[in-house]
């Protein structure tokens, strides 16, 4: 079975604060999706990295894909209250979508 | 708005019923996917859709079943309801005009008392 861990599983941090989510798995994915649930809403996609070492920017959120294609992080820099949510890593092998547990974060102003 | 449409948003029903969970997917997706969230299971994969036919199965127990419709809409049907089936039940559909990106309905939350 495979899996995809995440770490950690909550994090409450104060608002202006780094932030690194983790993502990791002994199996490796064609590519790794990032998403954000927000309360009562369905999770939408942040972002895919395909290539191992690559990395992504989204504005303060930083993405990258581990060399091996196993692992996966997300690094918020000045965190912000609307970054408040539950963060998704889902790891694609065989065109299925093998999903993570998610980190539940909460930016406290 | 993800452009998925997932019907009802909220449902009670009791334990032995039967309840069914409508999705209309996005505008020329042909996939669909039924996801089901619970606080201590996270987020399970159930079945996938394609084109009317079945193409990947999850965790689905036997008391549920899936269809999807000539016009691509989707039913999940949910019998036998336990306590332990309450849950958020997503709906979630891709397409080729999109990447194959996964757009996510609202959820229907379902409670079973």
């Amino acid at each position: 079975t495979q899996l995809l861990e995440q770490s950690p599983q909550f994090l409450s941090i104060q608002e202006g604060e780094n932030l690194t989510v983790y993502c990791n798995s002994s199996s490796v994915f064609s590519s790794l999706q990032w998403y954000r649930q927000e309360p009562g809403e369905g999770p939408v996609l942040l972002v895919t990295v395909v290539t191992g070492g690559e990395v992504k920017k989204l504005k303060r959120l930083t993405f990258q894909f581990g060399d091996a294609r196993k692992d996966s992080s997300l690094h918020i820099t000045a965190a912000q209250t609307g970054d408040t949510g539950l963060y998704l890593c889902a790891g694609d092998s065989n065109y299925q979508l093998i999903w993570g547990a998610g980190t539940k974060l909460i930016i406290k102003p | 708005d993800s452009g998925v449409t997932q019907t009802p948003k909220h449902l009670i029903t009791a334990t032995g019923q039967r309840v069914t969970l409508r999705c209309s997917p996005r505008s020329g997706d042909l996939s669909v996917y039924w996801y089901q969230q619970s606080l201590d299971q996270g987020l399970q994969f159930l079945i996938q859709y394609y084109n009317g036919e079945e193409r990947a199965k999850g965790n689905i127990l036997e008391r549920f079943s899936a269809q999807q419709f000539p016009d691509l809409h989707s039913e999940l049907n949910l019998s036998s309801l336990e306590l332990g089936d309450s849950a958020l039940y997503f709906c979630a559909s891709s397409g080729i005009s999109a990447g194959n990106t996964i757009y996510f309905g609202e959820g229907s939350w379902l409670t079973v008392v």
